[in-house]
């Protein structure tokens, strides 16, 4: 089946830093979705990516979707404390209604 | 508006116990997807509903099932409980299926196997 993995696990950071977390499927996705999970929180929204070699931006964070469709990226920039949590990265397949989170990327801050 | 809501919010059982879980989704919204997420981890798909008919399901036994209901709303029944059931369900609810639309997740239910 499908499997969504993120690298790295874990990433700390001094404040004013900028962060970044990969995210590979196994196989080629229609889309690609980005949600953030706060501690002791659920998963948020982002954006979504749905065309090959997409770029967008949300003030500090940009966001790519890889020219195959298999990998993107949430790059933040000078990171804040407010940026702490977990980020999920999420395919879905074509032909395929099921969203596979990835294993997430969890981010704290070192003010 | 209100948010996708889910009841209860916290739940104690006992191993071999049943448990139902329930949803109600953003007016409008009328796709509803289960996830279970173990602390920890990223969240696993367990079903997903849209007009009241199953449209996916992950990898998890028979013990877990849904059902969505004319009102769009959703409950999970997960019989026979084991540890391993001790996670956070979450669900999350989306405008019509297979177009392109974010999720919306409620709170969840933090469900203990005891």
């Amino acid at each position: 089946g499908q499997q969504v993995m993120q690298i790295p696990q874990y990433q700390h950071v001094q404040e004013g830093e900028d962060f970044t977390t990969y995210c590979n499927s196994s196989t080629t996705l229609s889309n690609i979705q980005w949600y953030k999970q706060r501690p002791g929180g659920h998963p948020v929204f982002l954006i979504q990516l749905v065309k090959s070699g997409e770029v967008k931006k949300q003030k500090r964070l940009t966001f790519q979707f890889g020219e195959a469709k298999k990998n993107s990226s949430l790059h933040i920039t000078a990171t804040q404390t407010t940026d702490v949590g977990t980020y999920f990265c999420a395919g879905r397949g074509f032909g395929n209604e099921k969203l596979t989170f990835g294993t997430g990327t969890r981010l704290t801050i070192i003010p | 508006d209100a948010g996708v809501t889910q009841s209860p919010t916290h739940l104690i059982k006992t191993r071999g116990q049943q448990v139902t879980l329930r949803c109600s989704p953003i007016s409008g919204h009328k796709s509803v997807s289960w996830y279970q997420q173990v602390l920890g981890q990223g969240p696993q798909f367990i079903f997903q509903y849209y007009e009241k008919e199953e449209r996916g399901r992950g990898n998890f036994p028979d013990r877990f099932s849904a059902r969505q209901f004319p009102n769009y709303s959703s409950e999970l029944n997960v019989n026979a409980l084991l540890l391993g059931d001790s996670a956070l369900y979450l669900c999350a609810s989306s405008r019509p299926t297979g177009a392109n639309y974010g999720y919306t997740f409620g709170s969840g239910t933090r469900l203990t196997v005891v």
